[in-house]
């Protein structure tokens, strides 16, 4: 079975600055899916950023960046310049390739952007 | 990104009466649904996957007649509880994905979820 870790259950990152969120998973998969899921408070789920185990690119899009360590199984989300918009709560997730398989969350870190 | 919506967003019931959730991908065929269920300040819990057509597999734990589930469209699945009590009351949350097959990305797309609160 598949394990995602998110060991940093809060987190604050000042207006305009850098955050990192942690994440790191356990599998004996080779051809997985990893997500970043934003959830604020209206609690819709909101795709962030996706990467393909395959791809040794990280993926980016726009201010928000993957360090993807196949190696470690480490997928960490680094959020520039942070904006006031970003506060909510972050879920790291897992998804096999192959089949009609679930996501599996981790835990989420909550994090809040401060003025 | 496709458009999965829920109804009711809210429902309030009483103790002992039944619930029926509906879960709709507006714009694309959904062959796999997925329930969900997250309590405040938790992460999201995977009850069940719902194939189009198919019965729905369970997670452990989780009681399949309590909490029926149907996906007898494809665009369409509900999730019925059953004679609801207080501990119940909880967050619902759908997905729909489309066919792999035709879109490879395996995205998975979220519905705006449905708070239910039983009395």
């Amino acid at each position: 079975a598949q394990t995602v870790t998110q060991s940093q259950p809060e987190m604050s990152v000042q207006e305009a600055e850098t955050v990192t969120l942690s994440c790191t998973y356990d599998t004996s998969e080779n051809n997985y899916y990893l997500f970043w899921y934003k959830q604020p408070p209206s609690r819709q789920m909101i795709l962030v950023i996706r990467q393909e185990a395959y791809k040794q690119q990280n993926a980016t899009e726009n201010r928000f960046s993957v360090n993807f360590q196949k190696a470690a199984k480490s997928f960490s989300l680094k959020i520039s310049d942070s904006q006031l918009g970003d506060t909510a709560m972050y879920f790291c997730a897992f998804m096999k390739r192959a089949g009609n398989t679930p996501l599996v969350f981790g835990k989420g870190t909550r994090l809040s952007v401060i003025a | 990104g496709a458009v999965v919506s829920q109804h009711p967003s809210r429902v309030i019931c009483k103790s002992g009466t039944s619930v029926k959730i509906e879960c709709r991908s507006l714009d694309f065929q959904a062959t796999t649904m997925f329930w969900y269920r997250q309590f405040p300040k938790q992460s999201l819990m995977l009850m069940a996957t719902s194939n189009e057509g198919s019965k729905a597999t369970y997670e452990q734990g989780v009681e399949k007649d309590k909490f029926l589930i149907n996906h007898a469209s494809l665009t369409l699945s509900t999730l019925t509880v059953t004679s609801a009590h207080p501990e119940d009351s909880s967050f619902y949350i759908c997905s729909a994905r489309g066919d792999p097959r035709t879109q490879p990305d395996n995205e998975q797309f979220f519905g705006p979820g449905t708070r239910l609160t039983v009395l």
